[in-house]
């Protein structure tokens, strides 16, 4: 059964730092690893997906690493913005199925 | 494109009534899952349809139920409602080509209380 963990459950970072939320699985049989931002009460909008053949993903100033072996997800965001503040999740697809991680909520202050 | 719409967005309902909640998914795609999201914590796998069949289930009771139309759109029904089912239900639709979904896109959900 998969699990997926996500640390820290929150983060508080000044405007203009970098960050790197982190993002754990069981089952390295993975398809793929898709990053999801939520805003308060909001559905999920997709930021990245990395396929298990993939070892990272670019976005503007957001970046998304993969290391199967390791079990391992990090999402990287450059120079952050007050407008970043949200929960951020991760989802571990296997066998059609996504497992996800409870989420980081981050909040960037002006 | 109009992307994953859900309806309704809201909704209020008594212990024992039943629910019906429906999806769109976005064009292009033929197959829907649908997640249970409670207060704080990330998104439960419930069930997913692709060609009007329950393709994968998640660790729900069978009060869950589904459907898939073909035009792909998809409902869910749950029955005998408990307090404990008040949550985000949210839908997701993505495109089932070489035997596993590709990226997977989410509507805004429908937040289900029950009292």
């Amino acid at each position: 059964k998969q699990e997926v963990t996500q640390i820290p459950a929150a983060l508080s970072v000044p405007e203009g730092e970098n960050l790197v939320l982190n993002c754990s699985f069981t089952d390295s049989a993975i398809y793929n690893l898709q990053w999801f931002r939520q805003d308060p009460g909001k559905g999920l909008t997709s930021l990245l997906l990395i396929q298990s053949s993939q070892r990272e993903q670019t976005s503007g100033r957001l970046n998304a690493s993969l290391d199967k072996s390791s079990g391992r997800s990090t999402l990287y965001i450059a120079a952050s913005q007050p407008g970043d503040s949200a929960t951020y999740l991760c989802a571990a697809l296997n066998a059609g199925k996504s497992t996800f991680g409870d989420g980081t909520t981050l909040t960037v202050k002006p | 494109d109009a992307g994953v719409t859900q309806s309704p967005t809201h909704l209020i309902k008594t212990r024992g009534q039943q629910v019906t909640l429906r999806c769109s998914p976005k064009s292009g795609h033929d197959t829907v899952s649908w997640y249970q999201q409670a207060l704080g914590q990330g998104p439960q796998f419930i069930f997913q349809y692709y060609e009007e069949e329950e393709r994968q289930r998640g660790n729900f009771p069978d009060r869950f139920s589904g459907h898939q139309f073909p035009n792909y759109s998809s409902e869910l029904n749950v029955n005998a409602l408990l307090l404990g089912d008040s949550a985000l239900y949210l839908c997701a639709s993505s495109f089932l080509g070489l035997g596993q979904s590709t990226e997977a896109f989410f509507g805004q959900g429908t937040r289900l209380t029950v009292v």
